[in-house]
Protein backbone atom coordinates (compact mmCIF):
# COMPACT_ATOMS: atom_id res chain seq x y z
CA UNK A 1 0.00 0.00 0.00
CA UNK A 2 1.12 4.02 -0.08
CA UNK A 3 0.86 5.73 3.11
CA UNK A 4 2.56 9.32 4.07
CA UNK A 5 2.29 10.20 7.62
CA UNK A 6 2.37 13.82 8.93
CA UNK A 7 1.43 15.69 12.15
CA UNK A 8 -2.10 16.22 12.42
CA UNK A 9 -1.92 19.97 14.01
CA UNK A 10 1.43 21.77 15.35
CA UNK A 11 0.84 25.47 16.74
CA UNK A 12 3.79 28.11 16.29
CA UNK A 13 3.87 31.76 17.15
CA UNK A 14 5.01 34.30 14.85
CA UNK A 15 8.18 34.82 13.99
CA UNK A 16 9.40 31.36 14.61
CA UNK A 17 10.41 28.37 12.98
CA UNK A 18 8.34 25.35 12.36
CA UNK A 19 9.22 22.13 10.67
CA UNK A 20 6.61 19.87 9.46
CA UNK A 21 8.03 15.94 9.13
CA UNK A 22 6.56 13.41 6.41
CA UNK A 23 7.74 9.61 6.75
CA UNK A 24 6.79 7.78 3.88
CA UNK A 25 6.08 4.11 2.11
CA UNK A 26 5.39 4.11 -1.25
CA UNK A 27 5.56 0.98 -3.90
CA UNK A 28 6.87 3.67 -5.82
CA UNK A 29 8.28 6.95 -5.09
CA UNK A 30 9.93 9.85 -7.76
CA UNK A 31 9.97 12.52 -5.58
CA UNK A 32 8.16 14.32 -2.68
CA UNK A 33 5.83 17.45 -3.33
CA UNK A 34 4.65 20.05 -0.72
CA UNK A 35 1.32 22.08 -0.88
CA UNK A 36 -0.55 24.44 1.01
CA UNK A 37 -4.21 24.79 1.29
CA UNK A 38 -6.10 27.96 3.28
CA UNK A 39 -9.80 26.89 4.06
CA UNK A 40 -12.11 27.09 1.24
CA UNK A 41 -8.41 27.29 -1.00
CA UNK A 42 -7.23 25.10 -3.41
CA UNK A 43 -4.11 23.26 -2.46
CA UNK A 44 -1.01 25.98 -4.02
CA UNK A 45 2.31 24.15 -5.14
CA UNK A 46 5.04 25.23 -2.34
CA UNK A 47 8.26 22.98 -3.47
CA UNK A 48 9.29 19.38 -4.53
CA UNK A 49 12.19 17.26 -4.13
CA UNK A 50 13.35 14.84 -6.35
CA UNK A 51 17.03 14.05 -4.97
CA UNK A 52 17.99 13.60 -1.27
CA UNK A 53 18.99 17.22 0.07
CA UNK A 54 17.52 20.86 0.82
CA UNK A 55 15.49 22.76 -1.32
CA UNK A 56 14.89 26.52 -0.39
CA UNK A 57 12.85 29.11 -1.47
CA UNK A 58 12.16 32.45 0.35
CA UNK A 59 11.09 31.30 3.49
CA UNK A 60 10.22 27.81 2.88
CA UNK A 61 12.65 24.83 2.84
CA UNK A 62 11.15 21.16 1.99
CA UNK A 63 14.13 18.48 2.90
CA UNK A 64 13.97 14.84 1.74
CA UNK A 65 16.22 11.66 2.46
CA UNK A 66 15.47 8.30 0.27
CA UNK A 67 17.13 6.50 2.43
CA UNK A 68 15.16 7.39 5.52
CA UNK A 69 12.16 7.06 3.61
CA UNK A 70 11.47 11.05 5.39
CA UNK A 71 11.07 14.71 4.30
CA UNK A 72 10.08 17.60 6.10
CA UNK A 73 8.93 21.00 5.53
CA UNK A 74 10.84 24.23 7.42
CA UNK A 75 8.96 27.42 7.91
CA UNK A 76 10.74 30.27 8.85
CA UNK A 77 9.78 33.78 9.80
CA UNK A 78 6.39 32.55 10.51
CA UNK A 79 3.47 34.95 9.86
CA UNK A 80 -0.12 35.16 10.71
CA UNK A 81 -1.21 34.05 6.88
CA UNK A 82 0.87 30.95 6.90
CA UNK A 83 -2.16 29.39 9.25
CA UNK A 84 -2.81 26.54 6.56
CA UNK A 85 -3.13 22.81 6.02
CA UNK A 86 -0.07 21.54 4.86
CA UNK A 87 0.52 18.33 2.88
CA UNK A 88 3.21 16.33 1.45
CA UNK A 89 2.48 13.98 -1.32
CA UNK A 90 4.50 11.73 -3.17
CA UNK A 91 5.04 11.22 -6.73
CA UNK A 92 4.21 7.57 -7.19
CA UNK A 93 4.42 6.67 -10.65
CA UNK A 94 7.32 7.89 -13.08
CA UNK A 95 5.35 7.90 -16.06
CA UNK A 96 2.26 10.59 -14.85
CA UNK A 97 1.42 12.46 -12.37
CA UNK A 98 -0.16 10.38 -9.24
CA UNK A 99 0.39 11.93 -6.63
CA UNK A 100 -0.33 10.11 -3.01
CA UNK A 101 -0.92 12.47 -0.38
CA UNK A 102 -0.78 12.82 3.66
CA UNK A 103 -3.61 13.40 5.91
CA UNK A 104 -2.22 17.15 5.91
CA UNK A 105 -0.64 19.43 9.43
CA UNK A 106 -2.85 21.88 10.08
CA UNK A 107 -0.81 24.68 11.06
CA UNK A 108 -1.62 27.46 13.46
CA UNK A 109 0.61 30.66 13.38
CA UNK A 110 -0.43 32.78 17.06
CA UNK A 111 0.43 35.65 17.35
CA UNK B 1 -2.41 33.11 -17.61
CA UNK B 2 -5.31 32.10 -16.43
CA UNK B 3 -5.18 29.30 -14.01
CA UNK B 4 -6.94 26.08 -13.82
CA UNK B 5 -11.24 26.86 -13.91
CA UNK B 6 -13.72 24.52 -12.99
CA UNK B 7 -17.28 24.69 -12.98
CA UNK B 8 -19.54 24.55 -11.46
CA UNK B 9 -18.19 25.91 -8.42
CA UNK B 10 -21.23 24.17 -6.12
CA UNK B 11 -23.32 21.45 -6.69
CA UNK B 12 -26.05 19.85 -5.12
CA UNK B 13 -27.45 16.53 -5.86
CA UNK B 14 -29.48 13.73 -4.79
CA UNK B 15 -28.50 9.70 -4.01
CA UNK B 16 -29.37 8.02 -7.18
CA UNK B 17 -28.49 11.19 -10.02
CA UNK B 18 -25.87 11.42 -12.00
CA UNK B 19 -23.14 14.57 -12.36
CA UNK B 20 -20.52 16.08 -14.78
CA UNK B 21 -17.98 18.24 -13.48
CA UNK B 22 -15.50 20.17 -15.95
CA UNK B 23 -12.16 21.54 -15.88
CA UNK B 24 -10.10 24.03 -18.04
CA UNK B 25 -6.36 23.62 -17.39
CA UNK B 26 -3.67 26.39 -17.99
CA UNK B 27 -3.06 27.46 -21.28
CA UNK B 28 -0.46 24.44 -22.91
CA UNK B 29 -0.81 22.35 -20.03
CA UNK B 30 -1.78 18.54 -21.25
CA UNK B 31 -1.77 16.78 -18.16
CA UNK B 32 -5.36 16.86 -16.00
CA UNK B 33 -5.45 15.11 -12.90
CA UNK B 34 -8.75 14.52 -11.22
CA UNK B 35 -8.68 14.54 -7.05
CA UNK B 36 -11.36 13.54 -4.01
CA UNK B 37 -11.31 15.47 -0.76
CA UNK B 38 -13.01 14.52 1.95
CA UNK B 39 -12.31 15.15 5.63
CA UNK B 40 -12.42 11.41 6.27
CA UNK B 41 -10.37 10.15 3.46
CA UNK B 42 -7.93 13.24 2.55
CA UNK B 43 -7.00 14.06 -0.68
CA UNK B 44 -7.47 10.87 -3.00
CA UNK B 45 -6.11 10.43 -6.53
CA UNK B 46 -9.02 9.68 -9.22
CA UNK B 47 -7.69 9.84 -12.58
CA UNK B 48 -5.38 11.18 -15.11
CA UNK B 49 -5.39 12.18 -18.66
CA UNK B 50 -2.59 13.14 -21.13
CA UNK B 51 -3.46 14.16 -24.62
CA UNK B 52 -7.07 12.46 -24.32
CA UNK B 53 -5.90 9.15 -23.04
CA UNK B 54 -6.51 7.96 -19.38
CA UNK B 55 -2.78 7.40 -18.07
CA UNK B 56 -3.11 6.28 -14.30
CA UNK B 57 -6.14 5.41 -12.32
CA UNK B 58 -7.02 5.45 -8.77
CA UNK B 59 -8.90 3.15 -6.37
CA UNK B 60 -12.15 4.24 -7.40
CA UNK B 61 -15.53 2.32 -8.04
CA UNK B 62 -16.47 2.36 -12.11
CA UNK B 63 -18.99 5.21 -11.53
CA UNK B 64 -16.59 7.50 -11.34
CA UNK B 65 -15.26 8.02 -15.11
CA UNK B 66 -13.10 10.91 -16.88
CA UNK B 67 -12.15 11.91 -20.13
CA UNK B 68 -10.49 14.28 -22.39
CA UNK B 69 -11.05 16.29 -24.80
CA UNK B 70 -8.53 17.73 -27.93
CA UNK B 71 -8.32 20.80 -25.84
CA UNK B 72 -7.08 19.23 -22.92
CA UNK B 73 -10.14 20.37 -21.64
CA UNK B 74 -11.54 17.33 -19.15
CA UNK B 75 -14.76 16.20 -17.65
CA UNK B 76 -15.13 13.34 -15.14
CA UNK B 77 -18.72 12.03 -13.78
CA UNK B 78 -19.96 10.37 -11.65
CA UNK B 79 -23.18 8.11 -11.93
CA UNK B 80 -25.16 6.74 -9.17
CA UNK B 81 -24.61 8.80 -6.28
CA UNK B 82 -23.95 8.51 -3.11
CA UNK B 83 -24.08 10.14 -0.30
CA UNK B 84 -20.51 9.43 0.31
CA UNK B 85 -19.73 10.66 -2.92
CA UNK B 86 -20.10 14.21 -1.10
CA UNK B 87 -16.64 15.80 -1.29
CA UNK B 88 -14.63 18.49 -2.53
CA UNK B 89 -13.38 17.60 -6.21
CA UNK B 90 -10.15 19.16 -7.43
CA UNK B 91 -8.62 19.45 -10.97
CA UNK B 92 -4.96 19.88 -11.82
CA UNK B 93 -2.91 20.53 -14.70
CA UNK B 94 0.68 20.29 -15.45
CA UNK B 95 2.42 20.57 -18.88
CA UNK B 96 3.01 17.09 -19.53
CA UNK B 97 3.06 14.90 -16.45
CA UNK B 98 6.75 14.35 -16.30
CA UNK B 99 7.96 13.01 -12.87
CA UNK B 100 9.66 16.91 -12.32
CA UNK B 101 6.36 18.32 -13.49
CA UNK B 102 4.16 20.54 -11.33
CA UNK B 103 0.47 20.20 -10.88
CA UNK B 104 -1.85 23.83 -10.40
CA UNK B 105 -4.99 23.13 -8.66
CA UNK B 106 -8.50 24.71 -9.50
CA UNK B 107 -10.44 25.94 -6.86
CA UNK B 108 -12.52 22.60 -6.85
CA UNK B 109 -15.82 21.78 -6.96
CA UNK B 110 -18.09 21.15 -3.78
CA UNK B 111 -20.65 18.45 -4.73
CA UNK B 112 -23.39 17.67 -1.70
CA UNK B 113 -25.32 14.85 -2.32
CA UNK B 114 -28.44 14.71 -0.14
Amino acid sequence: GQSLEQPSEVTAVEGAIVQINCTYQTSGFYGLSWYQQHDGGAPTFLSYNALDGLEETGRFSSFLSRSDSYGYLLLQELQMKDSASYFCAAKVDNAGNMLTFGGGTRLMVKP
Amino acid sequence: KAGVTQTPRYLIKTRGQQVTLSCSPISGHRSVSWYQQTPGQGLQFLFEYFSETQRNKGNFPGRFSGRQFSNSRSEMNVSTLELGDSALYLCASSLAGTSTDTQYFGPGTRLTVL
